[in-house]
């Protein structure tokens, strides 16, 4: 069946730009987790919703950064003045119910989106 | 704050050599172990993970791993790599009081040369 998809696969945006990254999860996963993987390193958790609420948003760096999942099925990462420091490969991931199974669950990972901030 | 250690950031190995890539992490409690891996221009996928019960999993592509509790590691083997092998791999942790957020290493990359 069809695995997690992000679009776009690649954005370049300069510097103070706002940007949205979009993901569409396995169909029937509740849950759903957003990375960030700079050059050179793994990827570092974002946020996490289950179903349509944010349970968890300790990683998000600043309030530049929001996300939301209003049907509880597409996410959009949302980036507001972004800085050069904020270039990295955005990957998105969802299991089929998160945390409720003590860690047991799956995460698939999407392509990422590539973001490029000039 | 927890953090999951890979030692060998690149690895160089010849076909039929054998594999063995070190992962350690510093949690004291209870956790969930995994390795992902990444092929060229592929996405993240779960080569195997542990939960509990036999400390040896085997995952795909006749990769397994060893959780070694007391030394805080989960050490990823195969006894003959292929040239197909030739990816990134990455070592995950999440705690049992955090389930859904995954620790993940910095990565090894594993070249195989034919």
């Amino acid at each position: 069946g069809a695995g997690v998809s992000q679009t776009p696969s690649n954005k370049v945006t300069e510097k103070g730009k706002y940007v949205e990254l979009r993901c569409d999860p396995i169909s029937g996963h509740t849950a759903l987790y957003w990375y960030r993987q700079s050059l050179g390193q793994g990827p570092e958790f974002l946020i996490y919703f289950q179903g349509t609420g944010a349970a968890d948003d300790s990683g998000l760096p600043n309030d530049r950064f929001f996300a939301v999942r209003p049907e509880g099925s597409v996410s959009t990462l949302k980036i507001q003045r972004t800085e050069r420091g904020d270039s990295a490969v955005y990957l998105c991931a969802s299991s089929l119910s998160g945390g409720a199974t003590g860690g047991a669950d799956t995460q698939y990972f999407g392509p990422g989106t590539r973001l490029t901030v000039l | 704050a927890q953090s999951v250690s890979q030692h060998n950031h690149h690895v160089i190995l010849s076909e039929a050599a054998s594999l063995e890539l070190g992962c350690n992490y510093s949690y004291g409690g209870t956790v969930n172990l995994f390795w992902y891996v990444q092929y060229p221009g592929q996405h993240l996928q779960l080569l195997l993970k542990y939960f509990s019960g036999d400390p040896l999993v085997k995952g795909i592509k006749g990769f397994e791993a060893e959780f070694i509790k007391s030394k805080f590691s989960f050490n990823l083997r195969k006894p003959s790599v292929q040239w197909s092998d030739t990816a990134e791999y990455f070592c995950a942790v999440n705690r049992m009081d955090s389930s859904y957020k995954l620790i993940f290493g910095s990565g090894t990359r594993l070249l195989v040369r034919p």
